[in-house]
């Protein structure tokens, strides 16, 4: 079955420092698919960021980029430059078919 | 505005007292699921459904009955809730079954039960 892990429960970071969210996962599936989702205190969840597993280059959305280690299975989300409003709830998943979670971390930004 | 729209957005209850919490997708996917999400677990999945008319069960089914009349709408029932069903629910579609499609979410129900 299919397994995320996020190893930090909390993170801060200082305003305009880049900060690093960790996950890894666990599959012996040679296809899937690799998302990062925000959930700001309003609770909506918000799609940030997608990677293949099959993508040589990682993926990038602005400010958020993906450092996608494949033979380490790990997809930590890279947030540069963070602004007050990147506070809230990251979480890691992967879909094979369903998609599965992982139990989250909660970035604080620091003004 | 493509999005996911669920009904209602809070919601306190009793035990035992049927409720059904709807859900409608605006971009003809086929692919529609719910979950729930409960602190220090991430969002687990409830029941999911690939297409009208086919629903299967995902990791925490048991108090939850969903249908798939129509390809838009996707309703979670329970039919006796308990406090232990007390969460946030979210109803989630995605185009189809594959690793590539991003899952778009609903904004979320939060139930209680008393």
């Amino acid at each position: 079955a299919q397994k995320i892990t996020q190893t930090q429960p909390g993170m801060f970071v200082q305003e305009k420092e880049a900060v690093t969210l960790d996950c890894t996962y666990d599959t012996s599936d040679q296809s899937y698919g690799l998302f990062w989702y925000k959930q700001p205190s309003s609770g909506e969840m918000i799609f940030l960021i997608y990677q293949g597993s099959y993508d040589e280059q990682n993926a990038t959305e602005g400010r958020y980029s993906l450092n996608f280690q494949k033979a380490r299975k790990s997809a930590n989300l890279v947030i540069s430059a963070s602004q007050l409003g990147d506070s809230a709830m990251y979480f890691c998943a992967m879909r094979e078919h369903d998609m599965r979670f992982g139990a989250g971390t909660r970035l604080t930004v620091k003004p | 505005e493509a999005q996911v729209t669920q009904n209602p957005r809070y919601l306190i209850t009793v035990t035992g007292k049927k409720l059904t919490v709807t859900c409608s997708q605006n971009m003809n996917h086929e692919y529609m699921s719910w979950y729930r999400q409960d602190p220090g677990l991430g969002l687990r999945q409830i029941y999911y459904s690939m297409n009208v008319e086919v629903t299967d069960k995902g990791d925490v089914p048991e108090g939850y009955k969903v249908s798939r009349k129509e390809k838009r709408n996707f309703p979670l029932i329970l039919e006796s809730p308990s406090p232990n069903q007390t969460s946030l629910y979210f109803c989630a579609s995605s185009l189809l079954l594959a690793d590539t499609d991003t899952q778009y979410f609903g904004p979320g129900t939060r139930l209680t039960v008393l």
